[in-house]
């Protein structure tokens, strides 16, 4: 009964090689979040969507893209990952406007390692 | 913009006793405050949270208070338990938009 649907769940790169991940949801939201959570940290939010609007945060590199074809998907791509992009990325979605606002359901996560 | 703190990072307790986590806040706009659960290798889940216009929400061993002139919210978990062992993530909304910003998270460990 998985809701929200990350790919894969472990990833392993070389460094400079490009990575995409992938985030499915079967809840009909029409946000979709993908944060950054290195070990011991916060997550820390990259982008969203809002339905087909993207957000980007302030401070997320350039190296950092993401893609969203349709309500169900959407693609975290790291165009040339650095030793210091090595992390666990989480997708999360939400429904807004109502009272399900900012009620993030997050995937399992997919956990990177750049060697 | 918002800034999250967690106090204290990590937090013992005896089985059977209470945790309390505090959380501070500084932007007055944040209107939504929820609490994750995390345990080792598993993805964040929602347990609790409340909203501005609320000053407290219980649901069975957890609540959470609010105190919004303080701007500070706090996670209360009674008769801790062994499975209650986990890293806590409080958030708080953003101004103007569906975003959350996350405190650095608290380790409670419950000793059997």
């Amino acid at each position: 009964d998985a809701m929200v649907i990350q790919n894969p769940r472990y990833q392993v790169t070389q460094f400079g090689k490009p990575v995409t991940l992938s985030c499915s949801q079967t809840l009909n939201h029409n946000v979709m979040y993908w944060y950054q959570q290195k070990s011991s940290q916060a997550p820390k939010l990259l982008f969203h969507y809002y339905d087909k609007d993207f957000n980007n945060e302030a401070d997320t590199p350039d190296n950092f893209q993401s893609r969203r074809p349709n309500t169900s998907f959407c693609f975290l791509d790291i165009r040339s990952p650095g030793l210091g992009d090595a992390a666990m990325y989480l997708c999360a979605t939400s429904r807004v406007p109502g009272s399900g606002a900012n009620v993030l359901t997050f995937g399992a996560g997919s956990r990177l390692t750049v060697l | 913009g918002e800034n999250v703190e967690q106090h204290p990072s990590t937090l013992s307790v005896q089985e059977g006793d209470s945790a309390v986590i505090k959380c501070t806040y500084s932007d007055s706009a944040s209107n939504y405050f929820p609490w994750y659960k995390q345990e080792l290798g598993k993805r964040p889940q929602l347990i609790i949270d409340i909203r501005s216009n609320v000053g407290e929400k219980k649901d069975q061993r957890i609540a959470v208070t609010l105190n919004k002139t303080a701007k500070h919210f706090s996670l209360h978990i009674t008769e801790t338990q062994p499975e209650d062992s986990a890293v806590y993530f409080c958030a708080a909304s953003l101004r103007g938009n569906n975003r959350l910003a996350f405190g650095k998270g608290n380790q409670v460990v419950v000793i059997p």
